[in-house]
């Protein structure tokens, strides 16, 4: 089955750049997705379409997509920022979705 | 507003069977694909299954085909799921979610339902 590979986390201090991977053999022919969850809330999407931002999503979030890796990256992240991102993209098929395993976010 | 509740989660015993329920309001349901999220406890997230529009086309993830079945039920504004033949594997909160009406995304989801399975 498909699979979407993300590093379990990512740290960084208050200001500075955040980037998350996502790697997929299928992602040069389907868009990534990126969602943010917070602790017991449902998920958020940040950015669409590899690099498109939803409205009411801060500027620092941007997103980029080359070959088989997407990247979300959160410019001076800030402290409200700590959450789990998950990737999402779907398979060959175009009709299954699969998210990454998530990446956790620490901003300290 | 659109608003997405599930229902019907709860402790079963495994190999029972539950059937979680999805309410939408607030928006043309029949228009729109919908799909089952669902994440284990302390894990990451899982898509499901998706239905079309018509209930014509259903998709599974491969741990569970055979055992859940997604359906829907355009006058009622109503999205189900059932599980049978459940395992302590299928412990997760399952949220009901709806797919943008522009891409291969989720624009709104539910709070969730939880389900445990165990004895």
């Amino acid at each position: 089955s498909y699979e979407l590979t993300q590093p379990p986390s990512v740290s960084v201090s208050p200001g500075q750049t955040a980037r998350i991977t996502c790697s997929g053999d299928a992602l040069p022919k389907n868009y990534a997705y990126w969602y943010q969850q917070k602790s017991g809330q449902a998920p958020v999407l940040v950015i669409y379409e590899d690099s498109k931002r939803p409205s009411g999503i801060p500027e620092r979030f941007s997103g980029s997509s080359s070959g088989t890796m997407a990247t979300l990256t959160i410019s001076g992240a800030q402290v409200d920022d700590e959450a789990d991102y998950y990737c999402y993209s779907t398979d060959s098929s175009g009709n299954r979705g699969v998210f990454g395993g998530g990446t956790k976010l620490t901003v300290l | 507003e659109v608003q997405l509740v599930e229902s019907g989660g709860g402790l079963v015993q495994p190999g029972g069977s539950l059937r979680l329920s999805c309410a939408a309001s607030g928006f043309t349901f029949s228009s729109y694909w919908m799909t089952w999220v669902r994440q284990a406890p302390g894990k990451g997230l899982e898509w499901v299954a998706n239905i079309k529009q018509d209930g014509s086309e259903k998709y599974y993830v491969d741990s569970v085909k055979g055992r859940f079945t997604i359906s829907r039920d355009n006058a009622k504004n109503s999205l189900y799921l059932q599980m049978n033949s459940l395992r302590a594997e299928d412990t997760a909160m399952y949220y009901c979610a709806r797919d943008s009406e522009f891409g291969a995304y989720f624009d709104y989801w539910g709070q969730g339902t939880l389900v445990t399975v165990s004895s």
